[in-house]
């Protein structure tokens, strides 16, 4: 099974360049979440989707938009790429309604010059 | 503020002793907890899980944690480490919003190191 599946792993941008992250999960969830981990910062929630065609704004929304195109994907995007946005970048998906926890994909690491 | 404290950055335990990577929390009503760990390079994996019942809580590889509501604590343990063990542990705790929707707040994460 391939789980929660992220693309791409690795990204340099420069300032000012937009790109989108994407994520895509196989289980049938409900639920997907953009999270960015930061040394010292732990995880912290972007945007996220509670079902298909909802989404919501999370604790560090500035700068991003996402896309719930369908119940197997949601993607990040950077309109205006900042040096502040280098960080690594998960999607996660859980099923809404169930005492479950979060399963994530491996990551996309982004760097802005 | 709904948030979860990891108040240690980095543990160091000598491979065969027992291990304890500690989390509070501050939340509002009964917490939903998870324990989840994460090696180099890779996305953040489960351990375990306390939503109710039974305070000590097993999970993968031998861990278990502890709930305790009166110290608002849910602290990670192992009675052997292994040098395996060594990764980046975070602590969860699943809110409810408003809108019936869910939220995860995580900790700031826990180096463990073990020393062989």
């Amino acid at each position: 099974n391939a789980g929660v599946t992220q693309t791409p792993k690795f990204q340099v941008l420069k300032t000012g360049q937009s790109m989108t992250l994407q994520c895509a999960q196989d289980m049938n969830h409900n639920s997907m979440y953009w999270y960015r981990q930061d040394p010292g910062m732990g995880l912290r929630l972007i945007y996220y989707s509670a079902s298909e065609g909802t989404t919501d704004k999370g604790e560090v929304p500035n700068g991003y938009n996402v896309s719930r195109l369908n119940k197997r994907e949601f993607s990040l995007r950077l309109e205006s790429a900042a040096p502040s946005q280098t960080s690594v970048y998960f999607c996660a998906s859980s099923e809404t309604g169930y005492t479950g926890e979060l399963f994530f994909g491996e990551g996309s690491r982004l760097t802005v010059l | 503020a709904q948030s979860v404290a990891q108040p240690e950055d980095q543990v160091n335990v000598a491979e065969g002793n027992p291990l304890t990577v500690k989390c509070t929390y501050s939340v509002s009503g009964n917490p939903y907890l998870f324990w989840y760990v994460q090696y180099p390079n890779r996305g953040l994996q489960f351990l375990l899980k306390y939503i109710t019942g039974d305070n000590l809580v097993k999970g993968s590889y031998g861990f278990e944690a502890e709930f305790n509501k009166s110290q608002t604590s849910f602290h990670l343990k192992k009675p052997s480490a292994l040098v395996s063990d060594s990764a980046l542990y975070f602590c969860a705790v699943r809110i409810v919003l408003v809108s019936g929707t869910y939220k995860y707040i995580f900790g700031t994460g826990t180096r463990l190191k073990v020393l062989a």
